[in-house]
């Protein structure tokens, strides 16, 4: 499967602070995403980035913000936590082509409190 | 509202029998299908695929089966096995648009008893 980590794999902050959380893959795969999974939606996509510094909105694009400075690194930041941010957030990656799978990494459980 | 619906949240099966997970779309669009299985605490996998230029998809004990006009598709999973209880999340995207962009439904949740 392909390398992806994600960091921090849990984190509990407070309303109105940043929080930024990365994603690393090995693969060198050009497209990246981030979702986030709550009780009774399924993974909804945030943001993806298409290449370096080539990045467009998802579904869910309010309130986050992403950078792609390097083809491995794919970072999601939360410029002022709300609680409505609590979620779990995924990141996955994909070969290019479209009907390349996207593989995930096993998640970032984030609380603000 | 909802592209892509998993009506069934949950789903109990005895091990070696089949298990029939279904997902129904709404956007005619869609052209390529994929499923997912996660277990607690890691992230999705995936499981199979199938393109709308095909109705049958077989992959070992994993058959993904797409009908176009009823906007139905299905995965089935002969014989179940304990190891395959997992949460299913089926996937939509189109292929014409951003690479990638999936649209998942909620998930069943696959309970196979020994």
């Amino acid at each position: 499967d392909a390398g992806i980590t994600q960091s921090p794999r849990h984190k509990v902050t407070e309303t109105g602070t940043p929080v930024t959380l990365r994603c690393h893959q090995t693969e060198n795969h050009r497209y990246m995403y981030w979702y986030r999974q709550d009780p009774g939606h399924g993974l909804r996509l945030i943001h993806y980035s298409y290449g370096v510094k080539d990045t467009d909105k998802g579904e869910v694009s309010d309130g986050y913000s992403v950078s792609r400075s390097k083809t491995e690194d794919f970072l999601l930041t939360l410029e002022s936590a709300t609680s409505s941010q609590t979620s779990v957030y995924f990141c996955a990656s994909s070969g290019t082509g479209v009907t390349q799978p996207q593989h995930f990494g096993d998640g970032t459980r984030l609380s603000i409190l | 509202d909802q592209q892509v619906k998993q009506n069934s949240p949950s789903l109990s099966v005895q091990e070696g029998r089949i298990s029939i997970l279904n997902c129904d779309y709404t956007n005619s669009m869609f052209d390529y299908f994929l499923w997912y299985k996660k277990y607690p605490a890691e992230g999705p996998t995936f499981l199979i695929s199938i393109s709308s230029i095909k109705d049958k998809n077989e992959d070992g004990r994993f058959t993904v089966f797409l009908n176009k006009s009823a906007k139905h598709l299905s995965l089935h999973i002969v014989p179940s096995q304990p190891g395959d209880s997992a949460v299913y999340f089926c996937a939509a995207s189109q292929t014409g648009g951003s690479q990638g962009n999936l649209i998942f439904g909620k998930g069943t949740k696959l309970s196979v008893k020994p």
